[in-house]
């Protein structure tokens, strides 16, 4: 079976500080991923989205990077983080067939508090 | 463009019947996710409807409507463990490998 994890769970960063979060997927060959963050209370904003080594594509300008070294794995990245950048972040993989985009499972999240 | 609306918020009694709807406005149409999501975990899938329809899957249901635009999740017997907020998604009409999603339902289940 599939299973995708993700850490850390949570985090504090100063304003002006680094981030590096890292997503792994097992079970499966050449997913799609996909990197969402989620503010308190709303419904999921799309980060960036991948579906294949190197390939990455980015849906809102922002601070951070993404970058997929391996094929399951996903890293999430800001060199100077701001205070916009807290919320819920999550990591989600998708069989890459056609039609695969509609189920997707997400990973446990990090909740990043920017201080 | 392409948009979902859903209620924000929606009220039940345990043991009851919900069904939570979704709207969407767009130019052509793939199919409706739906998503489950408890206070602070991450999103479950549930269903997709590629067909109009009903989809059962024991206490839980997914309808589509292409003609009108709508789809539902109707919820059977309720539990207090179904309190969570519900999400429906569309696939995006400009990439094949993004789902556009709705802002959420929060379903609160009174004893």
């Amino acid at each position: 079976s599939q299973t995708i994890h993700q850490w850390p769970a949570t985090l504090v960063q100063p304003v002006g500080s680094p981030l590096s979060l890292e997503c792994t997927v097992e079970g499966t060959s050449n997913p799609n991923l996909y990197w969402y963050r989620q503010a308190a209370g709303r419904g999921l904003q799309l980060l960036f989205y991948s579906v294949g080594i190197g390939q990455i594509s980015s849906e809102v300008p922002q601070n951070l990077s993404a970058s997929r070294p391996q094929d399951r794995q996903f890293i999430l990245s800001s060199k100077k983080l701001l205070l916009s950048d807290s919320g819920f972040y999550l990591c989600a993989w998708s069989e890459a067939q056609s039609g695969g985009i509609y189920e997707q499972y997400f990973g446990p999240g990090t909740r990043l508090t920017v201080t | 463009g392409q948009s979902l609306e859903q209620p924000s918020e929606v009220t039940a009694v345990e043991g009851a019947i919900v069904q939570i709807n979704c709207t969407y406005q767009t130019s052509g149409f793939y199919g409706l996710s739906w998503y489950q999501q408890h206070d602070g975990g991450a999103p479950t899938f549930l269903s997709y409807n590629a067909l109009d329809g009903l989809e059962e899957t024991g206490r839980f249901s997914s309808f589509l409507s292409r003609s009108d635009s709508y789809g539902y999740l109707l919820l059977q017997e309720l539990q207090m463990k179904d309190s969570a907020s519900y999400f429906c998604a569309v696939p995006s009409l400009d990439s094949n490998y993004q789902l556009i999603w709705g802002a959420g339902t929060k379903l609160i289940i009174k004893p």
